[in-house]
């Protein structure tokens, strides 16, 4: 398994600016993934990081609105830009994935639980 | 595209009662199962996983789910709850294979325990 932190834990933003999200992992990863949560929905994936390269983005997420860096293996940040009040959730970074490893289990971290006023 | 449902959005249950939390999901090929679970104020943690063989896996804290493939379900259960079991319940699955693969999680299940 592995530790994940992130920072914020909370946050409070106006409408129209940006946060980003921080997420560090106690061991080298490949793969981390960032997920949202919004009241009472599940939690659905944003996009998917692998150092050194472009990260992959779902159906319904972009780069402007949400750009992500992956500068190692141990580290990713997810930014929140041009922020509105339907981006009030919670943001979830995790990491493995793997099938062939932990047939793709994922750990996740406690969540950034961002307001948009 | 995989889908996974879970029937119950919110269930309130008495402390020693039995609890079955119904997990469906969509998907024509072979699937890993996972039942996940977040306590108030913590991370979201594995509780129980079904990847092959015995189709009633046991998790932690006296949890266990059977996986029936011809019905595409995941039912998670514990025969008697504790009011520590209080918490969110999500049920996931991914594509079973080689290289990395992305869950699908459900709407989750917010159970509540009255003592």
């Amino acid at each position: 398994s592995a530790v994940i932190s992130q920072k914020p834990s909370r946050d409070i933003c106006q409408r129209g600016t940006s946060l980003t999200i921080q997420c560090q992992v106690d061991s080298q990863v490949t793969m981390m993934f960032w997920y949202r949560q919004q009241p009472g929905q599940s939690l659905t994936l944003i996009a998917t990081a692998n150092q050194g390269s472009e990260a992959t983005y779902e159906s319904g997420f972009v780069i402007d609105k949400f750009p992500i860096s992956r500068p190692n293996l141990t580290f990713s940040t997810l930014t929140v830009s041009n922020m509105s009040p339907e981006d009030s959730s919670i943001y979830l970074c995790s990491v493995g994935g793997q099938v062939s490893l932990d047939n793709g289990e994922q750990y996740f971290g406690p969540g950034t639980r961002l307001t948009v006023t | 595209a995989q889908s996974v449902s879970q029937h119950n959005h919110h269930v309130i249950l008495s402390e020693a009662a039995s609890l079955e939390l119904g997990c469906n999901y969509s998907y024509g090929g072979t699937v890993n199962l996972f039942w996940y679970v977040q306590y108030p104020g913590q991370h979201l943690q594995l509780l129980l996983k079904y990847f092959s063989g015995d189709p009633l896996v046991k998790g932690i804290k006296g949890f266990e789910a059977e996986f029936i493939k011809s019905k595409f379900s995941f039912n998670l259960r514990k025969p008697s709850v504790q009011w520590s079991d209080t918490a969110e319940y999500f049920c996931a699955v991914n594509e079973d294979g080689s290289g990395y693969s992305t869950l699908t999680f459900g709407k989750g299940t917010m159970l509540l325990v009255s003592p």
